[in-house]
């Protein structure tokens, strides 16, 4: 069975600094994806990057960028030029391609405080 | 587009009685799936469900809940006789095709059961 570990419950960071989300995982598939999602108070689930498993080129969206290590099985994520906005729980997601039905495997989150 | 509606969006139910959560995925979206949200947990998957069909109810408990979309009106999660266990934060997410571009979640129902 897949497992997503995130080893960090709580972490802050100074508005405009940078700071990464760890997130490992565990399979035994080659064909998956992998997500963060932000949670804000509102508690509306938000996804912020995605990632192919298969594709090597680490994705990235405006201040948000990940290091994808396929062989180490970790996915962390990088916020850049951090904003109080940022201030949210973050999970990170394992979805298998082979299982047909697509669903989500969360991690337990880490909850990040942007401070002014 | 109105995005993923749940309601409501709290829920108080003394034990025993039974609870029924709400979800109308975005337009033309006929994948629903429903996660549970324990406190200071992430999101464990219950079920997904096409229109008319429960296509993976692994994650669902075995009495008590169960889980419909018809093919008019919203998606539907009932909890029977609820016990304090079930408290939780119920969320939805729907999307037209599955996979890697994710899903659109709604804002959640919280039960809360007394």
């Amino acid at each position: 069975a897949q497992t997503v570990t995130q080893s960090q419950p709580e972490m802050s960071v100074q508005e405009a600094e940078t700071v990464t989300l760890s997130c490992t995982y565990d399979t035994s598939e080659n064909n998956y994806y992998l997500f963060w999602y932000k949670q804000p108070p509102s508690r509306q689930m938000i996804l912020v990057i995605r990632q192919e498993a298969y594709k090597q080129q680490n994705a990235t969206e405006n201040r948000f960028s990940v290091n994808f290590q396929k062989a180490a099985k970790s996915f962390s994520l990088k916020i850049s030029d951090s904003q109080l906005g940022d201030t949210a729980m973050y999970f990170c997601a394992f979805m298998s391609q082979d299982s047909g039905t697509y669903k989500y495997i969360f991690g337990t989150g880490t909850r990040l405080k942007v401070l002014a | 587009n109105a995005g993923v509606m749940q309601n409501p969006r709290h829920l108080v139910r003394r034990r025993g009685q039974e609870a029924r959560l709400r979800c109308s995925p975005m337009k033309g979206h006929s994948h629903v799936y429903w996660y549970r949200q324990l406190p200071e947990e992430g999101l464990k998957f219950m079920v997904y469900l096409q229109k008319e069909n429960i296509i993976d109810e692994s994650g669902m408990p075995k009495e008590r809940f169960s889980a419909e979309f018809p093919k008019e009106g919203p998606s539907i999660l009932r909890i029977q006789q609820v016990v304090r266990g079930d408290s939780a934060a119920y969320f939805c997410a729907s999307s037209p095709t599955p996979g890697f571009y994710g899903y659109t979640f709604g804002s959640g129902t919280r039960l809360t059961v007394v």
